[in-house]
């Protein structure tokens, strides 16, 4: 089966920087997506990593070790908007996104 | 971009009753739609698969008969909550994948909540 870690909550102030880590369990690979999702909204697609690396969005980064199964979304200078949910969710050759539990954001003024 | 629509976006139902929740693809034809539910606070657990033409597959532990998922068209697939209960409150979202998508790329709909007194 497929599987995904990430931390339940994680919180910081205005301007800050915060990663959030995702390691996974899957038979089958083809990428790593991440995903935000605000209060009563539809998950909204921040970054996708198919290969090893970073790839940046902006003030979003992504980054991804296959060989550790490993991936890890970064949040540059922070802002208020920026709390929401996120989401790993694993990408597989034609079949739906298994998505992790997610990371509550709280960023603070 | 690809869009998803969803209709409702919210509905309040007597227990039950029957729900019908449309996915559309807007701008886009969608072999594979998936549908997935999120109680509050937790993540979005898929339902089912369903494949434009053929019958949808089901995940682990939901009916299929309670949840019943016609893929008629490339652009639209419903998902209909038969005898709806309290416990089947919550927030459903469709998605879709394009027919010529990039890297297994799917595109979420807005959501529907549904309420079940």
């Amino acid at each position: 089966g497929q599987s995904l870690e990430q931390p339940s909550e994680v919180t910081a102030v205005e301007g800050a920087i915060v990663q959030i880590n995702c390691t996974y369990q899957t038979s089958g690979f083809y990428g790593l997506s991440w995903y935000q999702q605000h209060d009563g909204g539809a998950p909204t697609f921040l970054s996708y990593n198919a290969l090893d690396g970073l790839e940046e969005t902006g003030r979003f980064s992504s980054f991804l070790s296959r060989s550790d199964s490993y991936g890890y979304l970064l949040l540059q200078e922070l802002q208020m908007k920026d709390s929401a949910s996120y989401f790993c969710a694993l990408n597989q050759a034609g079949t739906a996104l298994i998505f992790g539990k997610g990371t509550t954001l709280s960023v603070s003024s | 971009g690809a869009v998803v629509s969803q209709h409702p976006s919210w509905v309040i139902c007597k227990s039950g009753t029957s729900v019908k929740i449309e996915c559309r693809s807007l701008d886009f034809q969608a072999t594979t739609m998936f549908w997935y539910r999120q109680f509050p606070k937790q993540s979005l657990m898929l339902m089912a698969t369903s494949n434009e033409g053929s019958k949808a597959t089901y995940e682990q532990g939901v009916e299929k008969d309670k949840f019943l998922i016609n893929h008629a068209s490339l652009t639209l697939s419903t998902l209909t909550v038969t005898s709806a209960h309290p416990e089947d409150s919550s927030f459903y979202i469709c998605s879709a994948k394009a027919l010529a998508g990039a890297y297994n790329e799917q595109f979420f709909g807005p959501g529907t909540r549904l309420t079940v007194l």
